[in-house]
């Protein structure tokens, strides 16, 4: 079945470091890719999306490339802030459903 | 855009009783979404609806929980009799309906049954 697997927390880093947080999946087909963060005490946001391979996603500074060959979407970040702490999710979902996989979250603590 | 609406935020209840969550998803959206999060199972969908129709309940967990959709602006998910190990945070999404597109999650209901 679909399934997306990423790098078990916590990761804690230094103001300014730079941050990779790892997502593989799988998936039968072409699904599209998700990154949400979830702030203490908040909901799920999303935070990036690719929707076919070699597509890139950004925002905030964060990007994330869907990377066919390797069956991965790994988060990156060049300068870390400590506003960034949170828990980040990697996900996917197939074009023709509505059934969204969620990995188990990765819980990012940046220090100042 | 108000986003998704959940209430109440917070639950406190005791074993027994009855819990009864709500959600109001984004207007013109024809998909909701109901999950649970504990720090032990992490995400969990629970129930989801297309144009207010149950398509798939396999992750509500006993037959204390159920999910209804009575239109397109409104559902809820109750807990019949409500246990300790229920505590957790609920949360609503909801999405277009297209195949494949992004969910939209509201701020989810810290449900604690004592």
């Amino acid at each position: 079945g679909n399934s997306v697997t990423q790098m078990e927390g916590p990761v804690t880093l230094s103001e300014e470091a730079f941050l990779t947080i790892n997502c593989t999946y799988t998936a039968t087909g072409y699904p599209s890719l998700f990154w949400y963060v979830q702030y203490p005490g908040e909901g799920l946001q999303l935070l990036l999306k690719a929707t076919k391979a070699d597509d890139k996603g950004s925002n905030k500074g964060f990007e994330a490339t869907y990377r066919k060959e390797t069956t991965s979407f790994h988060l990156e970040k060049g300068s870390v802030q400590v506003s960034d702490s949170a828990v980040y999710f990697c996900a996917l979902i197939k074009n023709n459903n509505n059934d969204m996989r969620f990995g188990a979250g990765t819980r990012l603590t940046v220090k100042p | 855009d108000a986003g998704v609406i959940q209430s109440p935020r917070h639950e406190v209840t005791e074993m027994g009783q009855e819990v009864t969550l709500r959600c109001k998803p984004i207007s013109g959206h024809n998909s909701l979404f109901w999950y649970r999060q504990t720090m032990m199972r992490g995400l969990e969908l629970l129930i989801y609806f297309n144009n207010n129709v149950p398509i798939d309940d396999s992750g509500m967990p006993e037959d204390r929980f159920s999910a209804k959709m009575p239109n397109a602006s409104f559902s809820t998910l109750k807990i019949q009799p409500s246990e300790p190990r229920d505590s957790a945070v609920y949360f609503c999404a909801s999405s277009s309906g297209q195949g494949g597109d992004e969910q939209f999650f509201g701020p989810g209901t810290r449900l604690t049954v004592l």
